[in-house]
């Protein structure tokens, strides 16, 4: 299963919101989707589980959603510290899973 | 606590083989799988395999397949990555990582093993 992330690039400012898509090329069982923020020199961060589960200690700023092909990260009220890359997996089982090829957050 | 500790960076030729150790602590080396990513520099991020411990079972991206080996010792509630035959497009930081929630999510990672393959 292919994931395509959208935009490549959000250039945003903080306070406004930001809104991240994710389609897979065939169906995908929501239990199977999560997103992941990834900061230089660091490992990334889970903060979506099961498409709309937020991971433990995330900011309710952070919000999934979607089922089936299109799955959405919407962060409202960007904070300084979430200009980063983000991207959606699936977990798979066969075929296995993958990734997106992410969507850079950057500060405007 | 769960943490997942990973063995020192690496420098290898090209044609040669590496291993990189995933020590899981602070929780059970359970059901749960250990996945295996890397990151190559500029680039995204790739999934590579992962592996149940208490089975044994692997599965392991097409891409890898005959080049990288996974295992798991129960015993020493840790996960190895082996990638043969090296090159150049190897080069990357290679992260484990595994569910806590979820089997379907990857809620701990390592901290990243840096492998240079150079001449």
């Amino acid at each position: 299963i292919v994931l395509t992330q959208s935009p490549d690039t959000l250039s945003l400012s903080p306070g406004e919101s930001a809104t991240l898509s994710c389609r897979a090329s065939h169906s995908v069982n929501s239990i199977y989707l999560s997103w992941y923020q990834h900061k230089p020199g660091q490992g990334p961060r889970l903060l979506i589980y099961g498409a709309s589960n937020r991971a433990t200690g995330i900011p309710d700023r952070f919000s999934g959603s979607g089922s089936g092909t299109d799955f959405t990260l919407t962060i409202s009220r960007l904070e300084p510290e979430d200009f980063a890359m983000y991207y959606c997996y699936q977990y798979g089982i066969s075929p296995p899973a993958t990734f997106g090829q992410g969507t850079k957050v950057e500060i405007k | 606590q769960v943490q997942l500790a990973q063995s020192g960076d690496e420098v290898k030729k090209p044609g040669s083989s590496v291993k990189v150790s995933c020590n899981v602590s602070g929780g059970t080396f359970s059901n749960y799988p250990v996945t295996w990513v890397r990151q190559a520099p500029g680039q995204g991020l790739e999934w590579m395999g992962r592996i149940t411990p208490v089975t044994g079972m692997t599965n392991l991206a097409q891409k890898f397949q005959g080049r990288v080996t996974i295992t798991a010792d129960k015993s020493t509630t840790t996960s190895y990555m082996e990638l043969s035959s090296l090159r150049s497009e190897d080069t990357a930081v290679y992260y484990c990582a595994t569910g806590l929630t979820t089997r379907y999510s990857l809620d701990v990672w390592g901290q990243g093993t840096t492998v240079t393959v150079s001449s």
